[in-house]
């Protein structure tokens, strides 16, 4: 049972958008940056979205993120194939130096 | 170029002891954390524990406290996860990542290690 709920998959078709939400609490995403993490199949996870919303250099518009109160939301506009991967939030919580993350989102490309 | 380089896949017994290495180059060593995180076949990202590779303060996840050891030598820019005496529930793939102090931000990535435990 992870710290941040995530739903399990989402789909849609090429060019159509996404949202993945992620809820937590006031200990974890109420009082702490949100980021993003992709996982393409068989590799390590990659920053998407970091301090709720920006993007680091290299990352299409296409991802964007934002976050009010407890709960946080990942959007993907413009579908691609090579968007299929796990999708995780991830933020502190409680202790200085402490990490929790979603339980993950497969994202399919119908 | 900012890269976190894991060291390779390792083969263990239960009851084995091991020690996974994460060398950080491209950018200054004791100002950012360094965190493991456990990925177990087909599961989710959790959080292990983390190191300020300054001083080699740690914190780690209540899950995690007890069974594994996390340090650091900043000399040489790495960091270590160990056990002295692995089980067959720790076979999973272990990355690390330089975290944001204030951010929490977890960029890069380790390649990751894949730790396999079996008899």
């Amino acid at each position: 049972q992870s710290v941040l709920t995530q739903p399990p998959s989402v789909s849609a078709a090429p060019g159509q958008k996404v949202t993945i939400s992620c809820s937590g609490s006031s200990s974890n995403i109420g009082n702490n940056y949100v980021s993003w993490y992709q996982q393409l199949p068989g590799t390590a996870p990659k920053l998407l979205i970091y301090e709720d919303n920006k993007r680091p250099s290299g990352i299409p518009d296409r991802f964007s993120g934002s976050k009010s109160g407890t709960s946080a939301t990942l959007g993907i506009t413009g579908l691609q194939t090579g968007d299929e991967a796990d999708y995780y939030c991830g933020t502190g919580d409680g202790s200085l130096s402490g990490w929790v993350f979603g339980g993950g989102t497969r994202v399919t490309v119908l | 170029e900012v890269q976190l380089v894991q060291s390779g896949a390792e083969v263990k017994k239960p009851g084995e002891s091991l020690r996974l290495s994460c060398k950080g180059s491209g950018y200054s060593f004791t100002d950012y954390w360094i965190s493991w995180v456990r990925q177990m076949p087909g599961k989710g990202l959790e959080w292990m524990g983390t190191i300020d590779p300054r001083d080699s303060y740690t914190n780690y996840s209540p899950s995690f406290q007890g069974h594994v050891t996390i340090s650091a030598d900043k000399s040489i820019t790495t960091a270590y996860l160990q056990w002295s005496s692995l089980k067959a529930s720790d076979s999973a793939m272990y990355y690390c990542a330089r975290v944001g102090t204030v951010t929490k931000k977890g960029d890069p990535w380790g390649q990751g290690t894949l730790v396999t435990v079996s008899s």
